[in-house]
């Protein structure tokens, strides 16, 4: 079974800092997908950015951008230039390829400060 | 086009009394998700419909929890009967295979007294 960790329960930081959310897995797999979920106190997820496994490339939404390191399982995100509506839980999800289901870290809960 | 539906967003309910979640999910998808939030346990598939079969119920706590999907733009997770630790927030998801992507509704807010 596939499993995500996210090692850091809460992090802060001030507006317009640059911080990195980080995520390891473990998988057998080659191929399949991560992602990163925002969840804002009006408790709606959000799809932050998304990373294809067969992808060198790594993937970047407008001040969104990750870390994938594939043989180290690892995938950070990076915020730049952070926002006060940055302020969320933050959740690293794996999905097998195929499978269509959404397994989740614990989450980190990230404020930004003025 | 409207997201993922869910009803009610709040539920306050005694223990014992049986408790019923909806979900409409997006239109076309032919994935349902549900999935429980809560500080201790984080977030968790309890079950999974594709084309309103369920494919995956492992996560189903226990036999207190039965989920449906009787049509295709219609699910329930029903409750019965409830008790304290079942207070959590409830999320419906679905999606459009193969398209690896997730639309989450809002969530019900589940408090059992």
């Amino acid at each position: 079974a596939q499993t995500v960790t996210q090692s850091q329960p809460e992090m802060s930081v001030q507006e317009a800092e640059t911080v990195t959310l980080s995520c390891t897995y473990d998988t057998s797999e080659n191929n399949y997908y991560l992602f990163w979920y925002k969840q804002p106190p009006s408790r709606q997820m959000i799809l932050v950015i998304r990373q294809e496994a067969y992808k060198q490339q790594n993937a970047t939404e407008n001040r969104f951008s990750v870390n994938f390191q594939k043989a180290a399982k690892s995938f950070s995100l990076k915020i730049s230039d952070s926002q006060l509506g940055d302020t969320a839980m933050y959740f690293c999800a794996f999905m097998r390829w195929g499978a269509q289901k959404l397994v989740f870290g614990q989450g980190t809960r990230l404020t930004i400060n003025p | 086009d409207a997201g993922v539906i869910q009803s009610p967003r709040h539920e306050v309910t005694e223990m014992g009394q049986e408790v019923t979640l909806r979900c409409k999910p997006i239109s076309g998808h032919d994935y349902l998700f549900w999935y429980r939030q809560t500080m201790m346990r984080g977030l968790e598939l309890l079950i999974y419909f594709n084309n309103n079969v369920p494919i995956d119920d492992s996560g189903m706590p226990e036999d207190r929890f039965s989920a449906k999907m009787p049509n295709a733009s219609f699910s329930t997770l029903k409750i019965q009967p409830s008790e304290p630790r079942d207070s959590a927030v409830y999320f419906c998801a679905s999606s459009l295979s193969p398209v690896p992507w997730l639309f989450f509704g809002e969530g019900s807010r589940l408090t059992v007294l």
